[in-house]
């Protein structure tokens, strides 16, 4: 059964910590990507990776950081800098960069 | 800067009614362009998407979309909108980096 996997899907932390979201794909694609939806403002990217070990920022990467040690896993770390952390996380993968991308069911981040 | 904008971001109908929600993107490049769509509850997913040829693309449940280039837009229509199609649709340009509109929330009424 195909697809990217999110887990987990409900996280809460406390103000101050660190915390790695998970997104695995087993779809062999080479391009992941990390978004933040809130209300109204749709996806914004966070990163994106094109290969292994190679990542770029996005639009709001400032507070996040990303590894991309293997081609179906793209963990995205919230840092204590992030000053706005609570929000729902969606992690997508496409064959390459620039194709349609297909989405996991995502994480709801809330921190206390 | 590249960016997508949707100019709708609620939009109410009654069954049967005709829909059409605005895209429009800024980029000066070659761009593939995207409707992706998310139903309550679920992951989004592709409604439909222009990569080159035919500027009117036909996707999932009798949606199509028409890219006007010399307008920079790509405005997706339904003659028929059903309950079913209640959800947020999302214009996207897979440019890298890739780009989103801030979303269209659909309400159908029956």
């Amino acid at each position: 059964d195909g697809g990217i996997t999110q887990s987990p899907k409900y996280l809460f932390r406390k103000e101050g910590q660190n915390v790695t979201l998970s997104c695995e794909q087993n779809l062999n694609h080479d391009a992941m990507y990390w978004y933040r939806q809130d209300p109204g403002q749709g996806l914004r990217l966070i990163y994106y990776s094109q290969i292994v070990n190679d990542f770029q920022k996005g639009d709001i990467a400032e507070g996040y950081s990303v590894s991309r040690e293997k081609k179906e896993s793209f963990p995205l770390t919230v840092t204590s800098a992030q000053k706005n952390p609570t929000a729902f996380y969606l992690c997508a993968s496409s064959i390459k960069g620039g194709d349609e991308q297909f989405f996991g069911p995502g994480t709801r981040l809330t921190v206390l | 800067a590249q960016s997508v904008s949707q100019h709708n971001h609620h939009v109410i109908l009654s069954e049967a009614a005709s829909l059409e929600l605005g895209c429009n993107y800024s980029y000066g490049g070659t761009v593939n362009l995207f409707w992706y769509v998310q139903y309550p509850g679920q992951h989004l997913q592709l409604l439909l998407k222009y990569f080159s040829g035919d500027p009117l693309v036909k996707g999932i449940k009798g949606f199509e979309a028409e890219f006007i280039k010399s307008k920079f837009s790509f405005n997706l229509r339904k003659p028929s909108v059903q309950w079913s199609d209640t959800a947020e649709y999302f214009c996207a340009v897979n440019a890298l980096p890739p780009q989103f509109g801030s979303g269209t929330k659909l309400n159908v009424k029956p």
